[in-house]
């Protein structure tokens, strides 16, 4: 049963909207990540978060922002959706102390 | 940056046979992960491994922490239709990479009925 809940779990939306990817995760973990995978299903990640109000970048640069003003929520927000934005979006978090992530069921989003 | 090496990038395979696959770096980690992602879901943790020489099972599934800490293997025995997916080797060095997990790229398993 998935203690990470990510929604929703497909959007299709217009070129130009801003939309928010919601992730929230009941297991009192400090770390949050975003991932993002595309067809070619190398895992990319583009924000983490070890606590409340901290927020890094990661390792592919990414047009996203993300905030973390509770611990268990990490939304993502894309603030004018492009077509290169098409990809599945993927959340994960991790205890402080302890070893893996679990991840979310993943958000697919197509931009038209 | 670190980074890990995962082979086959693919495979096909009947149903029933063993199918084994690896991941390889040229850096040291403390611990070796392998996780599966079923089609349309995340990834899900198949096996931890925390220290060099481990060997682990879970089911049909064994793993290994390499000697040398610098790569870990998967098997896979009697495949099964719904050992399909894609596996993903993942390395954490404590020191390094701010202590987040660092993923391979990835064996996409499709099996033959």
């Amino acid at each position: 049963e998935a203690d990470i809940y990510q929604t929703p779990r497909y959007l299709v939306i217009g070129t130009g909207k801003k939309i928010t990817l919601e992730c929230s995760q009941t297991m009192g973990h400090d770390k949050m990540y975003w991932y993002q995978q595309d067809p070619g299903m190398e895992l990319h990640l583009i924000h983490y978060s070890y606590g409340v109000n901290s927020t890094e970048k990661g390792d592919l640069s990414s047009e996203s922002t993300v905030s973390r003003i509770r611990t268990e929520h990490f939304p993502l927000t894309l603030e004018s959706a492009r077509p290169s934005h098409t990809s599945q979006y993927l959340c994960a978090s991790s205890d402080r102390g302890a070893f893996g992530y679990t991840f979310g069921s993943g958000t697919r989003l197509t931009v038209v | 940056g670190q980074q890990l090496n995962q082979s086959p990038q693919s495979m096909f395979i009947q149903e029933g046979e063993d199918v084994s696959m690896n991941c390889t770096s040229s850096s040291i980690f403390n611990t070796w992960l392998w996780y599966k992602q079923d089609p349309g879901e995340g990834p899900v943790l198949l096996i931890a491994l925390y220290k060099a020489g481990e060997l682990t099972s879970n089911g049909r599934l064994t793993a290994q922490f390499g000697i040398t800490r610098k790569d870990s293997f998967l098997n896979i025995s009697a495949s099964i239709p719904s050992d399909v997916g894609i596996y993903f080797c993942a390395g954490l060095n404590y020191g390094g990479s701010q202590g987040n997990l660092i993923f391979g790229k990835g064996t996409k398993l499709s099996v033959k009925p």
